[in-house]
């Protein structure tokens, strides 16, 4: 079956433009999160959804960084007056529920360069 | 707060030679543990997992055993191939937890 996806899968902007990320997760998948991963930084997580709602927003580096989820389904990642330590591949997993128990499948990532 | 500590690469290595990659944790309750990989161009691959002590999680001849004296889950195969080559991550999500916490990484690449 189709896995996570997520466009573009590519993203070259300027400083100070807005971008938008997207993600498709696995059909049925109630939860979904995102992760970032920098040079600096390693791979770390962003938020969580479950279902629509983000109980957990608390990787969210600034108030410039936003993201919701429609339908239960796709969500989409926004980062307002982009800033170059902004620049990292952006992924996205879904899982059944939002349980360790349950494996999280990653998208192949959206790499960001912010010039 | 939670953190993971593996071992620096990159790590060269040649065909049928034994791989170890170290793991740390420090967690305040009890977690699972898992190793992802990245092979090029793709995404990451659940590989192998753990959620109890003195388990051992098993996968494409990779293992790792959850080492809870030592707060450790290194990865080990003892036979690597050329397609091994990835890029090996350390995970762990806590006590009723959702999200991972990742290790920085660690390049292996196997030649011929």
């Amino acid at each position: 079956g189709a896995g996570v996806s997520q466009s573009p899968s590519n993203k070259v902007t300027e400083k100070g433009k807005d971008v938008e990320l997207r993600c498709d997760p696995i059909s049925g998948h109630t939860a979904l999160y995102w992760y970032r991963q920098s040079l600096g930084q390693g791979l770390e997580f962003l938020i969580y959804f479950q279902g629509n709602s983000a109980p957990d927003k608390s990787g969210l580096p600034s108030d410039r960084f936003s993201a919701e989820r429609t339908g239960g389904s796709v969500s989409t990642l926004t980062i307002q007056r982009t800033q170059q330590e902004d620049s990292a591949v952006y992924l996205c997993a879904s899982s059944l529920e939002g349980s360790i128990v349950y494996e999280q499948y990653f998208g192949p990532g959206t790499r960001l360069t912010v010039t | 707060g939670d953190s993971v500590t593996q071992m620096e690469g990159p790590v060269t290595l040649s065909e049928e030679a034994f791989l170890t990659i170290n793991c740390t944790y420090t967690a305040t309750g009890y977690p699972s543990l898992f190793w992802y990989v990245q092979y090029p161009g793709e995404g990451l691959q659940l590989l192998l997992k753990a959620t109890k002590a003195d388990d051992k999680g098993s996968n494409k001849g990779f293992e790792a055993t959850y080492r809870k004296e030592t707060t450790s889950f290194h990865l080990e195969k003892g036979s690597v191939q050329v397609s091994d080559s990835a890029v090996y991550f350390c995970a762990l999500s806590d006590t009723n937890d959702y999200k991972l916490s990742f290790g920085a990484g660690t390049t292996v690449t196997v030649r011929a």
